[in-house]
């Protein structure tokens, strides 16, 4: 299996903070890569797809990025609807792999 | 966007079979979707178990592989999932979603939560 690791498990930060979360897989996926946020007691949500792509209707403020063997999801701006945790999937290889999530907090 | 709605016992048995049904609204589950279960667990986070195409083509977990059931029900438009010999280690939410090839998981249900205890 293809393990995704994420870093940091968790970061405090503050309305209007940039936060940046970082992924990378144990193996190459190219740019098949999503991101997901999920708040306390619902499902995921998906953010973005291949690596940089945004889902319809998710605000630009979120943005993804590949760099070598990193991913890293931005929010460019934190707003107070922000703060959930976030995880990343690898969309390359069978069996579907997600990593442990990055909890975003209020600082 | 289709709404996935799960249903299904709440505990279950150790040993015994975990049954549940994901019911389709808004789409038909005959639509070009990978219909997919996923589970997440305090333990071990988001777990992909098993996905179906309408046509019937399945792709399994290894690791649950040889426990795991996937299938539609097109005339109930619904998706179903049965794991067998199930231990507490199951004990998870448990969320039906479409899979778009190259996407990702678009589309969730909100979630059953299943506790394995006796």
């Amino acid at each position: 299996d293809i393990q995704m690791t994420q870093s940091p498990s968790s970061v405090s930060a503050s309305v209007g903070d940039r936060v940046t979360i970082t992924c990378r897989a144990s193996e190459g996926i190219s740019t098949w890569l999503a991101w997901y946020q999920q708040k306390p007691g619902t499902a995921p949500k998906l953010l973005i797809y291949d690596a940089s792509s945004l889902q319809n209707g998710v605000p630009s403020r979120f943005s993804g990025m590949k760099s070598g063997a990193d991913f890293t999801l931005t929010i460019s701006s934190l707003q107070p609807e922000d703060f959930a945790t976030y995880f990343c999937q690898q969309a390359s290889r069978f069996p579907w792999t997600f990593g442990q999530g990055t909890k975003v907090e209020i600082k | 966007q289709v709404q996935l709605q799960e249903s299904g016992p709440g505990l279950v048995k150790p040993s015994g079979t975990l049954s549940l049904t994901c019911a389709v609204s808004g789409g038909s589950i005959s639509s070009s979707n990978w219909w997919s279960w996923v589970r997440q667990s305090p333990g071990k986070g988001l777990e992909w178990i098993a996905e179906i195409y309408h046509s019937g083509t399945t792709n399994y977990n290894p690791s649950l592989e040889s426990r795991v059931t996937i299938s539609v029900d097109k005339s109930r438009n619904q998706l179903s999932l049965k794991m067998t010999s199930v231990t507490a280690a199951d004990t998870a939410v448990y969320y039906c979603a479409t899979y778009q090839a190259l996407l990702g998981f678009d589309s969730w249900g909100q979630g059953t939560l299943v506790t394995v205890s006796s």
